[in-house]
This record gives C-alpha cells, structure tokens and sequence, in this order.
C-alpha cells in the first residue's frame, strides 16, 4: 500500500513571497504522484502530476514540483504566491499498477496581503 | 457545464434515518470513484466502479453503505442508519480508460453530510 505525509497542517506567507509545501510518499512499488488544490466549498482541481521522465513537473497557476525518489519527496513550490493561492493543498499517490489514490491530510496555505 | 456533479450539495439528517446522494460523471468517463473526507483530512477512498460493476471497496465502506452505478453513467452511495461519525463531504470523481497511465481523477463538489 501506499502512504503520504504532508509535514505542514498549516502555512501562512506573505504576498508575492516564494513557498514550498511537503509532502513525502511511501510506497513498495513505482507510483504517480499528484498535487491537488481544493477551494472553499469546492472539489479537487489538479494542479500538476508526476508520471515518469523529468523530476522537475509545472502545472497550473505558476506552480511546480520536485519528484525525488530518494528522498521519497515531492515538494510543491511557487517562486511568488497571490491572494488567489489561498486554499487547502492535498498531495496524492497511487502505485502504477493500483486504481484508487492515497491522500495526505493536507496543508492550508494562507497568503498575508 | 460538463464536469462532475453532485446532489445534493448538503444534507442535513437526523441519526438512524437513511440517505442517498447522487454523482453525475463527465460524459463517457468509465471509472468513477467515491471518497470521504472528514474536517482536517484528505479525501479516502470507498468505492470504485468501472462501468456499472463494483470493482473494490475500502473497508471504511461497512455494511451501512451501498453503492450502485446501475447503467454505467450516474452513480447513487445510499446510507442506511445514519451515525454520527457519518458526517463528512462525500466525493465523486470520475476518468475516462484507457488513457493516460495515471491519468487524472477529475473530482465533483462533494456533497457535505451532517447527522445530528
């Protein structure tokens, strides 16, 4: 089976300042990794994916993320955030031959204006 | 619209007393997924259904809970007795197979259950 630990419940910074949300995995098996963002009152929206080839992943909204395998990490991280980036993160894994998917807990980003 | 929809939105019930939600998948996507997610957790699976058949279920889905996708599009997750550890956001999420090794799950708005 698989597992995810999101190190930080809670992260607040200031506008336009860089961040990086953690998140490490646990798996017997190759996996794909995911993060997700959740609005107020809304469902999942992906924001980036790691399948295979590069480690280095962008998705939407300026952000991007580090697949190392390693460290069993795939940190989250955006050079500049807005007041807009304020929502829950969740980080997601599923093992490459698997068909449901392992949540973190999650991290609250809150960006300070 | 042509995402993930789900009703209803809230649900408010009294304990013992029985409820069904219902998930409206994106247009021909075959998989669809149910998951809970209770405050200050990420979502956990339940259930997953490629087409109209139940392929695997967690073991949080006891035998209060039900799940159908009886024409392979709409799926319904019924609640017999209603607890209050029941209270949660249920979400549908659905893909489409084959595709993308991986590819994504996209996710419904969730439908919030509170049991008084």
């Amino acid at each position: 089976a698989q597992s995810v630990t999101q190190l930080d419940s809670q992260v607040p910074v200031f506008e336009e300042a860089p961040v990086e949300l953690r998140c490490n995995y646990s798996s017997s098996v190759s996996v794909y990794l995911f993060w997700y963002v959740q609005y107020p009152n809304q469902g999942l929206q992906l924001l980036l994916k790691y399948l295979s080839g590069s480690t280095l992943v962008k998705g939407i909204n300026g952000f991007e993320a580090e697949f190392n395998k390693s460290q069993t990490s795939f940190h989250l991280r955006k050079p500049s955030v807005h007041i807009s980036d304020t929502a829950e993160y969740f980080c997601a894994v599923t093992g490459t031959g698997a068909n449901n998917l392992f949540f973190g807990t999650g991290t609250r980003l809150t960006v300070i204006p | 619209d042509t995402g993930v929809s789900q009703n209803p939105r809230h649900k408010i019930t009294k304990r013992g007393q029985n409820v069904t939600f219902r998930c409206d998948p994106i247009s021909e996507h075959n998989r669809l997924y149910w998951y809970r997610q209770t405050l200050g957790q990420g979502p956990e699976f339940l259930t997953y259904f490629q087409n109209e058949a139940q392929l695997e279920k967690s073991r949080l889905l006891s035998d209060r809970f039900s799940a159908e996708r009886p024409k392979g599009s709409f799926s319904t997750l019924e609640i017999q007795r209603t607890e209050q550890g029941d209270s949660a956001m249920y979400l549908c999420a659905s893909r489409i197979l084959p595709g993308l090794a991986g590819g994504e799950q996209f996710f419904g708005p969730g439908t919030r259950l509170t049991v008084l």
